[in-house]
């Protein structure tokens, strides 16, 4: 079972590069999420999503965009990155808003 | 708002013995559910225990069990006979039925052989 699927693992960008993480789930959860970890700290909130064709604005949502066009697909878009942005991605899908079904996460460097 | 709180960064415990995490929050509804999650070095998030609110009884799952304390909005874990395995940051986590799923700041646990 493939489950959550995030690509990629790691990656470094330059300032002000553009890029977008995907994440991908195979059990046709309705609900999916965007969270980043930044070293040694907990889970934040960046965006979710409840369906095919709806997001809304997490905790954190500044610098970041989303899309949710399939229920198995929700890309994250970093536009301009920023080292703030330095940070571990964890993409997580629910059947509903309960337990949560992780990915592996995305270490990303911004320098 | 809803709040939850981890006030205890890290914890350390000798291999076999008992340890509590605690985890305390704010909320106005009365039907919700409640997660522990683990982190291991390995960074995967790793779903502990869960708990109802309409419950009472508190959930167990081998050698992990919740206080669950509803009135005074307390959600601690307990591992008995801890294992080195069992290092790893651990994470509160409700969810008071709505999208937002927030975690706590996490407790950092080690176990020492």
């Amino acid at each position: 079972n493939a489950g959550v699927t995030q690509t990629p693992k790691f990656r470094i960008l330059k300032i002000g590069q553009s890029m977008t993480l995907q994440c991908t789930q195979d059990m046709n959860h309705n609900y999916m999420y965007w969270y980043r970890q930044d070293p040694g700290m907990g889970l934040k909130l960046i965006y979710y999503s409840v369906g095919a064709g709806i997001t809304d604005k997490g905790e954190v949502p500044n610098g970041y965009n989303v899309s949710r066009s399939t229920t198995e697909d929700f890309p994250l878009r970093l536009e301009l990155a920023a080292p703030s942005q330095t940070s571990v991605y964890f993409c997580a899908s629910s059947p509903r808003a309960e337990k949560l079904f992780f990915g592996s996460g995305t270490q990303l460097s911004v320098l | 708002a809803q709040t939850v709180t981890q006030s205890q960064p890290e914890m350390s415990v000798q291999e076999a013995e008992t340890v509590t995490l605690s985890c305390t929050y704010d909320t106005s509804e009365s039907n919700y559910y409640l997660f522990w999650y683990k982190q291991p070095p390995s960074r995967q998030m790793i779903l502990v225990i869960r708990q109802e609110a309409y419950k009472q009884q508190n959930a167990t799952e081998n050698r992990f069990s919740v206080n669950f304390q509803k009135a005074a909005k307390s959600f601690s874990l307990k591992i008995s006979d801890s294992q080195l395995g069992d290092t790893a940051m651990y994470f509160c986590a409700p969810n008071f039925g709505n999208e937002k799923l927030t975690f706590g700041t996490g407790t950092r646990l080690t176990i020492i052989p």
